[in-house]
């Protein structure tokens, strides 16, 4: 088991639908992150968190929008997502203290029809 | 040219074998090193990490950089079945604001076999 806990494991949805994934740890990092990973490919980072504020978005497309309500909590909320969204979504932490390791969750593996 | 370059194999050895990895890489501001160990429908886990040139020895792991080749490894000794995954390669950079970016390898698919 991972200290980085991601929730749901599996998720299908339509384009028109309105979900959200989770990503929570109890490290007492204060660095958190989200990539997406499709299948044979290494992760690509999309945002990362410090200190609860953006401190990069790899320029997403605004039908992912991040959200990171405590220091232990970070979501992704998704709207209106397209067929090549599907893939494999990651949530990592890391102490923010120069270049720490990150840890990654288990992922959501998100389904578009 | 990519900014890290790893074999993507895949890489079958048999049971027992010593196992070599590699990345290359061409950014000279990525700082720190690690080896990510990926199973199928699993997160990336952290096997290795490391900052400075030389070896690092952790179990059957051993990490080597060579920073003035731009040059990392990652060796795995009395290779066992399960350690067949992917294994990824990474660098990262500190980012203004706060964090740092990580850039990976495109990962080296390994199987060892009984």
């Amino acid at each position: 088991d991972t200290e980085v806990t991601q929730t749901p494991k599996h998720l299908v949805m339509g384009m028109t639908n309105k979900k959200s994934l989770k990503c929570e740890q109890h490290m007492g990092h204060r660095a958190m992150y989200w990539y997406k990973q499709k299948a044979k490919k290494p992760p690509e980072l999309m945002f990362v968190y410090s200190y609860e504020k953006l401190s990069i978005n790899e320029s997403v497309p605004s039908r992912f929008s991040p959200e990171c309500p405590n220091s232990s909590l970070l979501n992704l909320h998704l709207h209106a997502l397209q067929p090549e969204d599907s893939a494999l979504y990651l949530c990592a932490s890391s102490r923010d203290k120069g270049n720490q390791p990150q840890h990654f969750g288990d992922g959501t593996r998100l389904s578009i029809l | 040219q990519k900014e890290v370059e790893q074999d993507p194999g895949p890489l079958s050895v048999p049971e027992g074998a010593i196992v070599s990895l590699n990345c290359t890489y061409s950014n000279s501001a990525f700082q720190y090193f690690m080896w990510y160990r990926q199973y199928s429908r699993k997160g990336p886990e952290l096997l290795m990490y490391t900052y400075s040139s030389g070896n690092k020895e952790d179990g059957r792991f051993t990490a080597q950089v060579d920073k003035s080749s731009k040059y990392i490894s990652l060796f795995i000794r009395d290779s066992q079945p399960s350690d067949s995954a992917t294994y990824l390669c990474a660098m990262s950079a500190v980012v203004t604001g706060g964090g740092n970016k990580l850039t990976f390898g495109t990962g080296t698919q390994l199987k060892v076999e009984l």
